[in-house]
């Protein structure tokens, strides 16, 4: 059963410290996105990789927020220092580009992670 | 800067009623993505609307696209209950992959 898996699921912790979320995409997929979901926000794009690159962070906080792909089975969202502002569910989703790629440019999302920032 | 918007924002109907939820967006798009999210869980894969005037339907569900209005309408028949969630549309740009483009999503209620 393929799926993006996400850990951990929910964290709470004190303003200041660093959080690491993690994500494993679906295998053979090669794009990876990070997305945040608040409720006065909705769901905006962190970070864009495809084929481990990063190809967009624009709506990435570049101050404290850092994404990175060490290896194509493994994305991660740092935090640091983290805010109550970030307070958020954080999702990673992962596809195929476009037809060109076989894929029809869908994307799957894991269950995301839960951050409360005290 | 592309911009998706949904509307209604929040729909509370009767069970058996039709309806239609309505996706505007900014940009050139020859696709469209529907999902479905419900409470505290993931974003669920609806429909993929790849071409002006795919038409895709799912028991109670039809999603359409008018890429030359830049629309896209999910069509409700008969709800139920089961259909009570919050539904997103998504746009991929045509020069952007698949990098997705939400819209602020509708909240349906559906009431017994």
């Amino acid at each position: 059963d393929a799926r993006v898996t996400q850990t951990p699921r929910h964290k709470v912790t004190e303003m200041g410290q660093e959080v690491t979320m993690r994500c494993q995409p679906i295998l053979g997929h090669n794009t990876v996105f990070w997305y945040r979901q608040t409720m006065m926000q909705g769901l905006e794009l962190l970070a864009y990789f495809r084929n481990r690159a990063p190809l967009d962070d624009s709506g990435m906080p570049k101050d404290r927020f850092s994404a990175e792909m060490p290896d194509a089975t493994l994305a991660t969202l740092k935090i640091q220092p983290s805010e109550p502002r970030d307070s958020a569910v954080y999702f990673c989703a992962s596809g195929l580009p476009t037809l060109k790629d076989r894929g029809a440019g869908e994307l799957f999302f894991g269950e995301g992670s839960r951050l409360t920032v005290l | 800067e592309l911009k998706v918007e949904q509307n209604p924002l929040f729909l509370s109907m009767q069970e058996g009623k039709n309806y239609t939820i309505y996706c505007n967006y900014s940009t050139t798009s020859d696709r469209l993505y529907w999902y479905r999210q419900d409470p505290g869980k993931s974003l669920e894969s609806l429909f993929v609307l790849l071409s002006n005037g795919a038409v895709k339907q799912e028991g109670r569900l039809m999603a359409s696209l008018d890429t030359k209005a830049r629309l896209s309408t999910l069509h409700i028949t008969a709800a139920v209950h089961d259909l009570s969630a919050t539904y997103f549309c998504a746009v991929a740009p045509w020069n952007a992959g698949n990098m997705l483009t939400f819209g602020g999503g509708t909240r349906l209620m559906v009431k017994p």
